[in-house]
């Protein structure tokens, strides 16, 4: 079974700066899919970035991008110029890129606090 | 509707009640997740459905814990003799077919349970 953990139970970043959330995961598979979600007190969860496993090179969407080291099983998040807007609870994610698990395995979640 | 909803927003039982928890997926979404999100913890997958058949409900907690989908649309998640530790934030999320591991799963509101 695969876990994903995320050490940072909160973070603090202020306005304008960057921060890096850090997430590990565990797996046998070599084929997989890894997201970052975003959960704002309204508790919906909204995509903000993923990355396919076969590809070497890093996500980016904006402002955010992803440190993705496959040998070392890390998925980073680095937030550029955070704003007031990105804070929210991040929680890092897996998906199997094949067989029968279509769910997403979540870690604990980053609480991100953007200080003004 | 544009996105997922989920009815009712927050619902408050007594220990030993049933509860039904409903979500509306994006119109045109075959598959469709039931997550739960205790207090202080991950996501939890409860199960997914692809159209109206579950292929996977690996995640129920206790034969207590049920759902169906009908029309390829609503699903229900019912739970029967509610106990104190089924108060959690329930959260159901649709994407297009489940068939893709990069889909992304679009998540409502989700349903906040209390059970006194």
């Amino acid at each position: 079974a695969q876990t994903v953990t995320q050490s940072q139970p909160e973070m603090s970043v202020q306005e304008a700066e960057t921060v890096t959330l850090s997430c590990t995961y565990d797996t046998s598979e070599s084929d997989y899919y890894l997201f970052w979600y975003k959960q704002p007190p309204s508790r919906q969860m909204i995509l903000v970035i993923r990355q396919e496993a076969y590809k070497q090179q890093n996500a980016t969407e904006n402002r955010f991008s992803v440190n993705f080291q496959k040998a070392a099983k890390s998925f980073s998040l680095k937030i550029s110029d955070s704003q007031l807007g990105d804070a929210a609870m991040y929680f890092c994610a897996y998906r199997s890129a094949s067989g029968s698990a279509r769910q997403l395995t979540f870690g604990s979640g980053t609480q991100l606090t953007v200080l003004p | 509707g544009a996105g997922v909803s989920q009815s009712p927003s927050n619902k408050v039982t007594e220990k030993g009640k049933d509860v039904e928890l409903r979500c509306d997926p994006i119109s045109g979404h075959t598959a469709l997740y039931w997550y739960r999100q205790s207090l202080g913890q991950g996501l939890e997958f409860l199960i997914y459905f692809q159209g109206n058949s579950a292929p996977d409900k690996s995640g129920l907690p206790s034969d207590r814990f049920s759902a169906e989908r009908t029309g390829g649309s609503v699903s229900t998640l019912t739970i029967q003799r509610t106990q104190q530790e089924d108060s959690a934030v329930y959260l159901c999320a649709s994407s297009l077919n489940g068939r893709q591991g990069w889909e992304t799963q679009y998540f409502g509101p989700g349903t906040r349970l209390l059970v006194l």
